[in-house]
């Protein structure tokens, strides 16, 4: 079973359309839950990430991570063409020897808003 | 600040050449990544730094690469010889030890013919 699942898509969407995002993962340990959003020819960026359970919000985006079910969900409100991208999923862990995070992507979502 | 910075932007080499990618990390960033993107198995970690010492280059798919960090500033990733699978993106990123997220460059688009 890999290690973090996501649907590559692609999703379409009219402007204005609710958008949403999963990914699965098999780690328990992870504990934190990133999101990247990667523009064509450009590198990913952090788009938002949370802390264990729960919700965060940040403007029209809104990140869910369900630990006991290992779903993490990206919801877009009010979505714009400028939303038009791959959206990645990266759960973290940290390490035992302490330092920096190794990541570990999902494939990543396209998805085009369309006006 | 600059960003993450790669050359070349694209690279285009036949099979069994040497070829080097190069990478500057954004000043003050202790840790740095490099990873390759395709479209069958997306984003893979091949290898990472940390104060320029390589801690896990498990992801390394086989001797033909290799990657240095001889100062802080600067990284390269070399596969010798090349090819034609070697083709993808090869992404470096860099970060701080105590914050959360990766800093990407551009990329190199990659083409082994």
């Amino acid at each position: 079973q890999k290690e973090v699942e996501q649907d590559p898509g692609p999703l379409s969407v009219p402007e204005g359309a609710i958008v949403s995002l999963n990914c699965t993962y098999s780690n328990s340990a992870f504990q934190y839950f990133m999101w990247y959003r990667q523009y064509s020819r450009k590198g990913p960026e952090l788009l938002m990430y949370t802390y264990s359970s729960g919700n965060k919000e940040d403007g029209r985006f809104t990140a869910q991570v369900d630990k006991s079910s290992k779903y993490i969900s990206l919801f877009i409100r009010d979505s714009q063409p400028s939303d038009s991208a791959t959206y990645l999923c990266a759960p973290l862990r940290t390490l035992a020897q302490g330092g920096s995070e190794k990541l570990v992507f999902g494939k990543g979502t396209k998805l085009t808003v369309n006006p | 600040d600059a960003g993450v910075i790669q050359s070349p932007r694209h690279e285009v080499t036949e099979m069994g050449q040497e070829v080097t990618l190069r990478c500057k990390p954004i000043s003050g960033h202790n840790s740095l990544f490099w990873y390759r993107q395709t479209m069958m198995r997306g984003l893979e970690l091949l290898i990472y730094f940390n104060n320029n010492v390589p801690i896990d280059d498990s992801g390394m798919p086989e001797d033909r690469f290799s990657a240095k960090m001889p100062n802080a500033s600067f990284s390269t990733l070399k596969i010798q010889p090349s090819e034609p699978r070697d083709s993808a993106v090869y992404f470096c990123a860099s970060t701080r030890g105590d914050s959360f997220g990766l800093f990407f460059g551009s990329g190199t688009q990659l083409s082994v013919l």
